[in-house]
């Protein structure tokens, strides 16, 4: 199966700062990556699909870049409601491999 | 509005089994493959399978494989997740989501497949 690697795998930010969080996965998987935030005692929602492509509904202050094996999550001008652990996930495994999800990197506010 | 509603928390003995159930509503529910995710607590996310409703047919991470069956009812919308010979590392937040990416799904186009609409999560504790 295919390693998600994610660092840091906690960071403290205050408000207002620009975060940046990275995956790297175990082989070339194109663009199939995608990102998602938990907020505590919630459900993961999806923000970016397609290692770029922001969800409808999702500020324009998360981006997302990267092909191949290396990625990363920007969070611009930090709001306090983004305090979540965020993950990776790829989507290019196939049967009978798994799609499989970073370890995650937890976020709080300074 | 499209909404994915989970069947409430579990408690259950080592040993038996766990049905988890995942009802869609407001879209049209055969379009979009489902897949379950677990999360132990204070860990990660795991895809356990999916389901594709159109055709009836479950794929299973192999750790699961022959411990765990999904299947979908078109006539009520609904997913469900059955698991047996439940241990204590069972013990976790069971999610359904919806995939997008499959192939009737035209809406997503030729993007990667990506779980976009989650319920709420089931918690089941394994404990005697």
């Amino acid at each position: 199966d295919i390693q998600m690697t994610q660092s840091p795998s906690s960071l403290s930010a205050s408000v207002g700062d620009r975060v940046i969080i990275t995956c790297r996965a175990s082989q070339n998987i194109f663009n199939y990556l995608n990102w998602y935030q938990q907020r505590p005692g919630e459900a993961p929602k999806l923000l970016i699909y397609a290692a770029s492509r922001l969800q409808t509904g999702v500020p324009s202050r998360f981006s997302g870049s990267g092909s191949g094996t290396d990625f990363s999550l920007t969070i611009s001008n930090l709001e306090p409601e983004d305090i979540a652990t965020y993950f990776c996930q790829e989507s290019y495994s196939s049967p009978p491999s798994t799609p499989t999800f970073g370890q995650g990197t937890k976020l709080d506010i300074k | 509005q499209v909404q994915v509603v989970q069947s409430g928390n579990e408690v259950k003995q080592p040993g038996s089994s766990v049905k988890v159930s995942c009802k869609a509503s407001g879209g049209t529910f055969n379009k979009y493959d489902f897949t379950w995710v677990r999360q132990a607590p204070g860990q990660g996310l795991e895809w356990m399978g999916r389901v594709t409703p159109l055709s009836g047919t479950a794929t299973y991470a192999q750790k699961f494989q022959g411990r765990v069956t999904i299947t979908a009812d078109e006539s009520t919308t609904t997913v469900y997740m059955d698991l047996r010979s439940l241990t204590s590392e069972d013990t976790a937040v069971y999610y359904c989501a919806r995939e997008r990416g499959g192939p009737t799904d035209y809406a997503w186009g030729s993007y990667p497949h990506a779980f976009d609409l989650w319920g709420q999560g089931t918690m089941v504790i394994v404990s005697s």
